[in-house]
This record gives C-alpha cells, structure tokens and sequence, in this order.
C-alpha cells in the first residue's frame, strides 16, 4: 500500500484557517486521495476525497499538488468540534478496495 | 446520509467466552465491509475485507479462527471473537462500502469497546 506522512500534531485557534498538510510520494495513478476524521472513542467520519482536481464541499476543502505526491485538507474556519485526529489516506477503486489507516494528524483547536 | 449501526457498543467478558460484534448497514447495500482494531492512542488497523456471500479476506497476522466473520447479507456483517482473552480487549470498528468500482467513501461503525477480564 502506497504510504502517507502527516504531522503527529498540529494546533489551531477557534475561527481560523487550518491547513492539515500530507506527503503521498509514492502515490500511483489510480490511487484516490481521502481524508477522514475521528474524535475520541468514535469511529472515523468521512471528509473529502479526491483525485487529481480540487475538491470542496460543506466540511472542508482538498488542495492536490500537481504532481500528486500532496495534499493539504483544508477548513476554512476551525471550530472546537474539528479538534480530532485527521487521517490521510491512499485507496483505489476496484474489487480490492480498501483503505488503510496511518497514524494520522491530531488537531487541537484553543478557543 | 447513509448510517452504519454497531451494536453493541461496549461488552464486557469473561476470558474463555465469545463475543458477537453486529454491524449493519442501515440505508444502503454494503457489498464489502471492513473491520478494524484500535488500542489506545494508536490508529486503525485492518483486520479484514468482507464480501457478501463470500469468506472474508484477513490481513497478515490476524487469526481467521479466532476472528470469525459472517457477511451473510448485503447489509449485515458480523465479527466473532472467539475464546476471547484479555490481550483481545480493543475498540472493534466496522466500516461499509456502498457499491462497486470507484472510489466511494467509507461509512463508519461508532465502534464497539471489548474488554475482556
């Protein structure tokens, strides 16, 4: 499985921008680019994907670099209910679709 | 949006006894689920696939009998833990996938706390 590197953490204030950066230099052409979210003794919650073009919709944005070995997920303006841990990870389509976890990115958003 | 039922969410046991994990999906058809383990500050690891009508495919290091999963409809899936043992007290996570052949997102369990005395 092609592997993702996130920051372990990363700190926001309440109402402000937060860029989650992510490096997937081994990425392949059919690979998607996700992002889920998990907050303490829940299960994950699906953010944004994406492929090779921006994506955006009511939760976050997704920024691809052009080559695709990045991405950065971005919330326009952090709120306490974002603090969580943001995983970013490689899947592709087909009849062995699945994904696989790393360690993830954990947000801390102060009031 | 399309909801993903665990049940139940948290189980205590004896060693030696099995325990049942019921994952449903509630609006939609999961051809593929998945389950995953988690201990305490780590992420998420795969167990293994699911396909309806089908054995489950399990990630390396992960015991099929210990582990048993039944996918035997479109929208249940169930994990055994068998014999379980202290060691095996994690937080159980199931997931779904609606349909086939794109790259559709996970829908996620809210998960099930096992701990095993």
């Amino acid at each position: 499985d092609a592997k993702t590197t996130q920051p372990n953490s990363m700190e926001s204030n309440e109402e402000e921008p937060v860029h989650l950066p992510c490096n997937h230099s081994t990425i392949s052409g059919t690979d998607y680019i996700h992002w889920y979210r998990q907050l303490p003794s829940q299960g994950p919650e699906y953010v944004i994907h994406g492929l090779t073009s921006n994506v955006n919709n009511r939760m976050a944005s997704l920024a691809i670099a052009e080559d695709r070995k990045s991405s950065t997920l971005i919330l326009h303006r952090a709120t306490l209910r974002d603090a969580a841990v943001y995983y970013c990870i490689l899947g592709s389509g087909g009849s062995n679709y699945k994904l696989t976890f790393g360690k993830g990115t954990l947000l801390t958003v102060n009031p | 949006g399309a909801v993903v039922s665990q049940h139940p969410s948290r189980v205590i046991c004896k060693s030696g006894t099995s325990v049942k994990i019921e994952c449903r999906s509630l609006d939609f058809q999961a051809t593929t689920m998945f389950w995953y383990r988690q201990f305490p500050k780590q992420s998420l690891m795969l167990m293994a696939t699911s396909n309806e009508g089908s054995k489950a495919t399990y990630e390396q290091g992960v015991e099929k009998d210990k582990f048993l999963i039944n996918h035997a409809s479109l929208t249940l899936s169930t994990l055994t833990v068998t014999s379980a043992h202290p060691e095996d007290s994690s937080f159980y996570i199931c997931s779904a996938r609606p349909g086939t052949g794109g790259s559709e997102k996970l829908f996620f369990g809210s998960g099930t706390q096992l701990s095993v005395l």
